[in-house]
């Protein structure tokens, strides 16, 4: 099945600096790379979401490159804020898979003011 | 449009008891799926459903697990006997069938001591 890993595991930047977050995945069918973000106490929030027609994808402060070659996507946030702290998890799925999505490990995130 | 809906919020029992999670989908959407999140973890699907039908139980612990789908609507999870491994966060997710992307509701922690 399908496994995907990401990196690095905690992330601790300044308010206005970027952040970036790595994931690779093993299925080279996986078509569907959603970024996920959760504060605490709540579920996972759909923030950004990329297709495997697609090479990068932007929206606002955040955007997300997929390498198909090299099978791994990034997570990329600019000018961050202290509302960024979160745990971001990265997903991948496949429509003939049903759209299960198998989740990264998570990036815990803390913006310092 | 009204989120995923769960409860309870909050559940600790012992270890041997039992314990139930209800969950109720965005209105209209025909696949359901509960995921189980250990702390520090990502979310590890336990079972999809698409309307009453079950589409994937393959990592569903079924000696103690079980779930159903009434009416395609709402589902409960349920854990017969817990174990203390089962503390964890329950999330339920909902989405159209056409549509790749999730919404997750905010979740059950349970604690099983």
């Amino acid at each position: 099945g399908e496994n995907v890993e990401q990196h690095p595991s905690t992330l601790s930047v300044q308010e206005g600096d970027s952040a970036v977050i790595k994931c690779t995945y093993s299925d080279s069918a996986s078509n569907y790379f959603p970024w996920y973000k959760q504060e605490l106490g709540k579920g996972p929030q759909l923030i950004i979401d990329i297709r495997s027609n697609v090479g990068e994808k932007k929206d606002q402060r955040i955007a997300v490159t997929l390498n198909k070659t090299a099978k791994h996507f990034s997570l990329h946030i600019t000018e961050t804020q202290p509302e960024d702290s979160a745990v971001y998890f990265c997903a991948a799925s496949k429509r003939a898979a049903g759209n299960k999505l198998t989740f990264g490990g998570g990036t815990r995130v803390l913006v310092k003011p | 449009e009204a989120g995923v809906a769960q409860s309870p919020r909050y559940k600790i029992i012992e270890k041997r008891q039992s314990v139930a999670f209800w969950c109720n989908p965005i209105s209209g959407h025909a696949t359901l799926y509960w995921y189980q999140q250990i702390l520090g973890q990502g979310p590890k699907l336990l079972i999809q459903f698409q309307n009453n039908g079950v589409v994937d139980d393959s990592q569903l612990p079924k000696d103690r697990f079980s779930a159903e789908r009434l009416k395609g609507v709402d589902s409960t999870l349920k854990i017969q006997p817990a174990k203390l491994e089962d503390s964890a966060v329950y999330l339920c997710a909902s989405s159209e069938v056409k549509n790749y992307g999730y919404t997750f509701g905010s979740g059950t922690r349970l604690t099983v001591v």
